[in-house]
């Protein structure tokens, strides 16, 4: 049980572009969702949280705008990230906890995202 | 700088030897949980601690919590070339609304 995907696993895209990240909990109900980011040999570092049905809440130095998060069921979060730059290369990774103090969080297998 | 902080940063065994893990940590926390990262991959987790909890177990894995000095130990017993990646703690800091604060991670290598 306790299964996260993430869609997709690997994309290379166009500077300027913009891409869509998905994250879904296949057997729970996911209240809340965290997005993270990790650089090559790094830890990971939170983005965002996003809670079903209400704005996301952005760690410092990040910006709302650039990486727009969805939560609008309680399985599915989206991440995307607009006008892509080869700076935003990363993994991305997402996490889901059943509840709103949700202990133990179940994370996604990662995004690759290359941006040329 | 980061919450949890790991040492060594890197770790070389051989097949059947224990790991252990250190991490430490600077505020107070509800909880401690390590994870397991292979290369390129999410997250697996592995075992969580409570804040008033100061040993668990699960199959080879055993967590030691000390509050006192801010610190958590994960000891792999037996190792296996299959429990090469690497392993991060993370703490859910009090007040912090479930949060998780990763340290910078353990690159374990276990040589068959």
């Amino acid at each position: 049980g306790a299964v996260v995907s993430q869609h997709p696993s690997r994309v290379i895209c166009k500077s300027g572009t913009s891409v869509k990240i998905e994250c879904r909990s296949l057997d729970f109900q996911a209240t809340t969702m965290f997005w993270y980011r990790q650089f090559p040999k790094k830890s990971l570092m939170l983005m965002a949280t996003s809670n079903e049905g209400s704005k996301a809440t952005y760690e410092q130095g990040v910006e709302k705008d650039k990486f727009l998060i969805n939560h609008a069921s309680l399985t599915l979060s989206t991440l995307t990230v607009t006008s892509a730059h080869p700076e935003d290369s990363s993994f991305y990774i997402c996490s889901a906890s059943p509840g709103l103090w949700g202990e133990t969080q179940y994370f996604g297998p990662g995004t690759r995202l290359l941006v040329l | 700088s980061q919450q949890g902080e790991e040492d060594p940063q890197a770790l070389s065994i051989q097949e059947g030897e224990n790991a252990t893990m250190n991490c430490s940590y600077k505020t107070s926390i509800n909880n401690l949980q390590w994870y397991r990262q292979n290369s390129g991959r999410g997250l697996v987790h592995l075992i969580l601690i409570r804040s008033n909890e100061r040993e668990k177990h699960s199959g080879r894995l055993r967590v030691t919590l000390d509050t006192s000095k801010k610190s958590s130990s994960l000891l792999i017993t037996a190792s296996r070339a299959a429990d090469t990646a690497s392993y991060f703690c993370a703490t859910d800091v009090a007040g912090a609304n479930s949060k998780l604060t990763f340290g910078k991670g353990i690159t374990l290598s276990v040589r068959p």
